[in-house]
């Protein structure tokens, strides 16, 4: 079975301080996809990222980063010098993968909820 | 570039009453996904169709229903409406012969009173 775990449920911090939101994942699948989802007040499902189980580079786009620890079953996401704006709830999301180029229904974790304090 | 539409973007319903909810998926892409997010909760899986067929089930009531019609929109029909009902609900579509993404709609967020 799929799951993904999300341990932090609420995280506070300072503008302009560093954060790091954690999930970990099980699946018995060989190839899966992992992302990341934030969803603002308004309610909306924003996409940030998308990782295949066979890419364990880590990315940076911006003021957002990504580690990729198969090894350990862990994608975690760090925002730097956080903005108020970064305020939302973040999903860590798991799926199988149908094919190189596609995925199946996307298992989300329960959320971190962050607020950033200006 | 065309998303995916989810019409109502608010519904208010009473108890036992029924909706539907629409969803048009971008241009070209053949498979729809229907999601449930319940206040504080993350998104869970309803159901999903390829082709205008139920490709796979997650946990739908049997008071809901749903199916794609031919030029790919999808309908969730919700009867006998509790409660526990009320949600966000949001479509997402994908195509089976493009690449990758499953491209999430606003949602239609659902309130029974």
């Amino acid at each position: 079975a799929q799951k993904v775990t999300q341990a932090q449920t609420e995280i506070s911090v300072v503008e302009k301080e560093d954060v790091t939101l954690d999930c970990v994942y099980e699946t018995r699948d060989t190839t899966y996809y992992l992302f990341w989802y934030k969803q603002p007040p308004s309610g909306e499902l924003v996409f940030l990222i998308r990782r295949n189980s066979f890419d364990e580079q880590n990315e940076i786009s911006g003021r957002y980063s990504w580690n990729f620890q198969k090894s350990t079953s862990s994608f975690n996401f760090t925002i730097t010098a956080s903005q108020v704006v970064d305020s939302a709830v973040y999903f860590c999301a798991l799926s199988e993968a149908r094919s190189k180029t596609s995925y199946d229904k996307v298992i989300f974790g329960p959320g971190t909820s962050l607020s950033v304090i200006p | 570039a065309a998303g995916v539409i989810q019409s109502p973007r608010h519904l208010i319903k009473e108890k036992r009453e029924t909706a539907t909810l629409k969803c048009y998926p971008i241009p070209r892409h053949d498979t729809v996904y229907w999601y449930q997010q319940g206040p504080g909760q993350d998104p869970q899986f309803l159901i999903s169709f390829y082709e205008k067929m139920q490709s796979d089930k997650g946990s739908i009531p049997d008071r809901f229903s749903a199916q794609q019609f031919s030029d790919y929109h999808s309908e969730l029909n919700m009867s006998s409406l509790e409660l526990g009902d009320s949600a966000l609900y949001f479509c997402a579509s994908s195509s089976r012969t493009g690449t990758y993404e499953q491209y999430f709609g606003p949602g239609t967020r659902l309130t029974v009173t």
